[in-house]
């Protein structure tokens, strides 16, 4: 079962514009995190952000983490082209002692930027 | 620095077929974690090998296991392959105990 559900499916922007995509989530966390895929192939890491922290950025990324409301959302400020890809939140309850941490993806936001 | 690598990067198989899926982690990495992303879906994760042990289980069959080898690099086999097997195969490698897990290109199998 996938704990995490994206917001919305699909986007479809022009290049310049802002993209927002938002995750919801059904239990406690300890991180939060936001991957992209490019064409069906490996995830590349975006950012984590921790169940302490509301908001945190890296370049032309912002994330805000509710976690009374259980959900997160991902903006994409002046999007290119090159961010055409699908990004998945995935949720980690943390590490536990010999049973190590798994991370839980949502089903993904497919971002169309036009050029 | 060598990233998380895979192979083969592509394999078509028959129902009932048996299938070995390789992995080597980032350097210096221990742990070694398996998913399965179905078209159109999220990955959800089938284990976590470190130390040579399954350490965390999602809700996969046993038809799905893993070995982890003594240099960190692992293998996922998949014996009676289904239909529903056809997926793609990412691994991902972390530092015991860090929560960032690197993934691998990815292995899509096909079965027929």
């Amino acid at each position: 079962s996938q704990q995490g559900e994206e917001d919305p499916q699909a986007l479809s922007i022009q290049e310049g514009e802002n993209a927002t995509m938002n995750c919801s989530y059904k239990t406690s966390i300890n991180n939060l995190q936001w991957y992209r895929q490019n064409s069906g192939r490996g995830l590349v890491h975006l950012i984590l952000i921790r169940s302490n922290e509301r908001e945190k950025h890296s370049g032309r990324l912002r994330v805000t983490l509710d976690t009374s409301k259980k959900s997160s959302s991902l903006l994409i400020t002046a999007s290119r082209a090159a961010d055409t890809a699908s990004y998945f939140c995935a949720t980690d309850v943390g590490w536990i002692k010999a049973a190590g941490n798994k991370l839980t993806f949502g089903g993904g936001t497919r971002v169309l930027v036009k050029p | 620095d060598a990233g998380v690598t895979q192979s083969p990067t592509h394999l078509i198989k028959t129902r009932g077929q048996q299938v070995t899926l390789r992995c080597s982690p980032k350097s210096g990495h221990d742990t070694v974690s398996w998913y399965q992303q179905a078209l159109g879906q999220g990955p959800q994760f089938i284990f976590q090998y470190y130390e040579e042990e399954e350490r965390q289980r999602g809700n996969f069959p046993d038809r799905f296991s893993g070995h982890q080898f003594p240099n960190y690099s692992s293998e996922l086999n998949v014996n009676a392959l289904l239909l529903g097997d056809s997926a793609l195969y990412l691994c991902a490698s972390s530092l015991l105990g860090q929560e960032t897990q690197y993934f691998g290109p990815g292995t899509r199998l096909l079965v027929l």
